[in-house]
């Protein structure tokens, strides 16, 4: 089993969907978790970290649920810029390394 | 302040050369890493180190081999080439103390080996 899941798509969707990713974990321990964004042929940028209350940035939001080892992406009002591979990312046991899920591919259409 | 960066871009190397790849920062990050991304396989670490004159494995270590002098350059020195090193690598840092935590990622060096 991989210690990251994601399902790797593709998502298409219209411009203004709402389309939600989900990724499981298999560590327990894992302490800090995270999703990133990365483009075609370009390196991993971080999009925001992932608390156990949730939180939000924007359009986008996200959710923890360590009982489940669960993360959602939420992305609302998708832009033809949404497009990209997102990458549910966490980390081991004391935090000495970054665990990435192979990612979810998401393409926005006009 | 250019953040995290790596040469080369592209390199094609034969079976058997070695080579390193570059990598420097200039955000003051104690911990920096090593990842190779295939089709598929998402990222995958090699090598990492949490400070200058310390190193650890990664994942995937076999055939690769690094060292931390100063807090700015983390090269990753390929031995003796293999075409399933072909592959993109990355180089990231991040501003945690002995720990990792958001990493910041260079654009990567497309290395081919025939």
């Amino acid at each position: 089993r991989k210690e990251v899941e994601q399902d790797p798509g593709p998502f298409n969707v219209p411009e203004g969907a709402t389309v939600a990713f989900n990724c499981t974990y298999s560590n327990s321990a894992s302490q800090s978790f995270f999703w990133y964004r990365q483009d075609c042929r370009k390196e991993p940028k971080l999009l925001m970290s992932v608390y156990s209350s949730g939180n939000e940035d924007g359009r986008f939001t996200a959710q923890l649920n360590r009982a489940s080892q669960y993360i959602s992406l939420l992305i609302r009002d998708s832009k033809l810029s949404d497009s990209a591979t997102y990458l549910c990312v966490v980390t081991g046991t004391g935090r000495r390394a970054l665990t990435f899920g192979s990612g979810t591919r998401l393409q926005v259409q006009p | 302040n250019a953040g995290v960066t790596q040469t080369p871009k592209f390199q094609v190397l034969k079976t058997g050369q070695s080579m390193t790849l570059q990598c420097a920062q200039d955000m003051n990050h104690e911990y920096m890493s090593w990842y190779r991304q295939d089709p598929g396989m998402g990222l995958r670490l090699i090598h990492y180190s949490v400070g200058a004159g310390i190193t650890d494995q990664g994942e995937v270590p076999n055939g690769y081999n690094v060292s931390r002098s100063t807090t700015e350059d983390f090269p990753l020195r390929l031995l003796s080439a293999a075409p399933s090193q072909t592959s993109v690598y990355f180089c990231a840092s991040s501003p945690g103390q002995g720990f990792v935590d958001e990493q910041f990622f260079g654009p990567g060096t497309r290395l081919t080996v025939l």
